[in-house]
C-alpha cells in the first residue's frame, strides 16, 4: 500500500517561497503508470489543484494560481517537491501530495495526511 | 468561484436518499471528461469515493452511486447514515484551462 507524507515548514512569512516535499513509501515514484500531484484546502474552504509531475519531470500547473509555482521530482530519493514563490496569505492552507493514475478515467486513488501552511509575519 | 457548481449544502435524515449536484460546462463534463467524487471526513483528508462516473473504489458500499448528463454530474446516497455526514466534492478536468484538474466548491451534507 503506497503512503505520502508532507514535509516542510509550518510558517512562511509574507513574499517568501513556501518548500513542501513528499516522501512516498511503498511504491516507486519512477512509474509510468501514475500521476504526482499537489492540491491544497484553505482553512474552511474547498480543494484547489496546483499542478502534477510525471515520472520524467513532465509537469502541468493550474494556470488560475495567482502564484508562481514549480514542482520538481526527486526519483533516487522517491520524493517530489512543491515551491509557491512570493506568497501571500492567500496561499495559507493545508496542502496535500496525492498520487493518481495515469488517465482522465483515474481519481485520486492515494493521499498525504496534509500539511497546514500559514503566511503570516 | 469554483468551475463545478455544488450546493453548499445539503441535509437528510437516517435512511432517506440524498442527490449531490455537480453543474459544469461544455469545456469540462460536457466535453465528456471522467468525472470523479471525494467524501471528506471532518479533519481528515478526502477519499475517493467513485472514479470515472460510476466506479465505486474499494470498500466504498453500493449505497453510493453516480450519474452524469450533459453538463452535470450527480451523487446519489441511499440509506443515509449518521457516518455518511462529510463534505462531499466533484472533480473533473477543463480544456479551457489547459485540461486542468478542476473541482467543485463542495457540498457539506448533514444527517439529521
Amino acid at each position: 500500500q503506497v503512503h505520502l507524507q508532507e514535509s516542510g515548514p509550518g510558517l512562511v512569512k509574507p513574499s517568501q517561497t513556501l518548500s513542501l516535499t513528499c516522501t512516498v513509501s511503498g511504491g516507486s515514484i519512477d512509474s509510468a503508470d501514475y500521476y504526482w500531484s499537489w492540491i491544497r484546502q484553505p482553512p474552511g474552504k474547498g480543494l484547489e489543484w496546483i499542478g502534477y509531475i510525471y515520472h520524467s519531470g513532465t509537469t502541468s500547473y493550474n494556470p488560475s494560481l495567482k502564484s508562481p509555482v514549480s514542482i520538481s521530482i526527486d526519483t533516487s530519493k522517491n520524493q517530489f517537491s512543491l515551491k509557491v514563490s512570493s506568497v501571500t496569505a492567500a496561499d495559507t492552507a493545508v496542502y496535500y501530495c496525492v498520487r493518481s493514475g495515469n488517465g482522465y478515467m483515474y481519481g485520486i486513488e492515494n493521499w498525504g495526511q496534509g500539511a497546514l501552511v500559514t503566511v503570516s509575519s | 468561484q469554483s468551475v463545478l457548481t455544488q450546493p453548499p449544502s445539503l441535509s437528510g435524515a437516517p435512511g432517506q436518499r440524498v442527490t449531490i449536484s455537480c453543474t459544469g460546462s461544455s469545456s469540462n463534463i460536457g466535453a465528456g471528461y471522467a468525472v470523479h467524487w471525494y467524501q471528506q471526513l471532518p479533519r481528515t483528508a478526502p477519499k475517493l469515493l467513485i472514479s470515472d462516473t460510476d466506479n465505486r473504489a474499494s470498500g466504498v458500499p453500493d449505497r453510493f452511486s453516480a450519474s452524469r448528463s450533459g453538463t452535470s454530474a450527480s451523487l446519489a446516497i441511499t440509506g443515509l447514515q449518521p457516518e455518511d455526514e462529510a463534505d462531499y466534492y466533484c472533480q473533473s478536468y477543463d480544456s479551457s484551462l489547459s485540461n486542468s484538474w478542476v473541482f467543485g466548491g463542495g457540498t457539506k451534507l448533514t444527517v439529521l
